[in-house]
């Protein structure tokens, strides 16, 4: 079975500063590994994904994140928050012996204050 | 190139009445999928539809029906409506329902039951 975790619900940081989320997975074989962003009242939309061709992923808007097996984690960090940052951030996980069913973390709603 | 499109954006309904939430995709993507989002649970799956004619129970089923009328559409129908379907709804398409393909989502349905 595959699992995700997120730690902490709510990430408060000051504009400027590192955004860090947390996301750390459970999957007996190897998994596929994606962050996505939700804006208030609106869907999710794909921030970046771990394909096994990198370890350290580029997404859009200037965030990237790493898959590190040896922790079972893939966290999500920007080097500078902007105000416009702040939304909801869910990460997950697909495997192929859960069906390629993708599997979510509970989400890390992430304030920006100026 | 209108992505995910989801009907109606916001539903308030009473205890036993019957709805059906309409998603379509423009995409010609082969799979699609029902997620319900609660606070702090992240998205669950529904139901999804790895193909045209072929729909499977996801984690949380029960108490919902799906169709996939065609390719482009994939409808989800509560038959006797519960408060404990008060949720935000959303689909998704993808392209295959295997390897990486990214899953790309609608805007949402708001519903609640009272």
């Amino acid at each position: 079975a595959q699992s995700v975790t997120q730690l902490g619900s709510h990430v408060s940081v000051s504009e400027g500063a590192l955004v860090l989320l947390r996301c750390n997975y459970s999957s007996s074989v190897p998994p596929y590994l994606f962050w996505y962003v939700q804006y208030p009242n609106q869907g999710l939309q794909l921030l970046l994904k771990y394909t096994s061709a990198a370890t350290l992923v580029k997404g859009i808007n200037g965030f990237e994140a790493e898959f590190k097996k040896s922790e079972t984690s893939f966290h999500l960090t920007k080097p500078s928050a902007h105000m416009s940052d702040a939304a909801e951030y869910f990460c997950a996980v697909i495997t192929s012996n859960a069906g390629n069913m993708l599997t979510f973390g509970g989400g890390t709603r992430l304030m920006v204050k100026p | 190139n209108a992505g995910v499109t989801q009907t109606p954006k916001f539903q308030v309904l009473k205890t036993g009445q019957s709805m059906t939430l309409q998603c379509a995709q423009d995409m010609n993507h082969n799979s699609m999928y029902w997620y319900r989002q609660d606070p702090g649970m992240g998205l669950r799956l529904i139901y999804y539809s790895a193909s045209e004619g072929t729909t499977d129970k996801g984690e949380v089923p029960n108490g919902y029906n799906v169709s996939r009328l065609n390719k482009r559409e994939f409808s989800l129908r509560l038959e006797s409506a519960a408060p404990s379907q008060t949720s935000v709804y959303f689909c998704a398409s993808r392209r295959r329902g295997v390897g990486t393909d990214t899953q790309y989502f609608g805007p949402g349905t708001r519903l609640t039951v009272l």
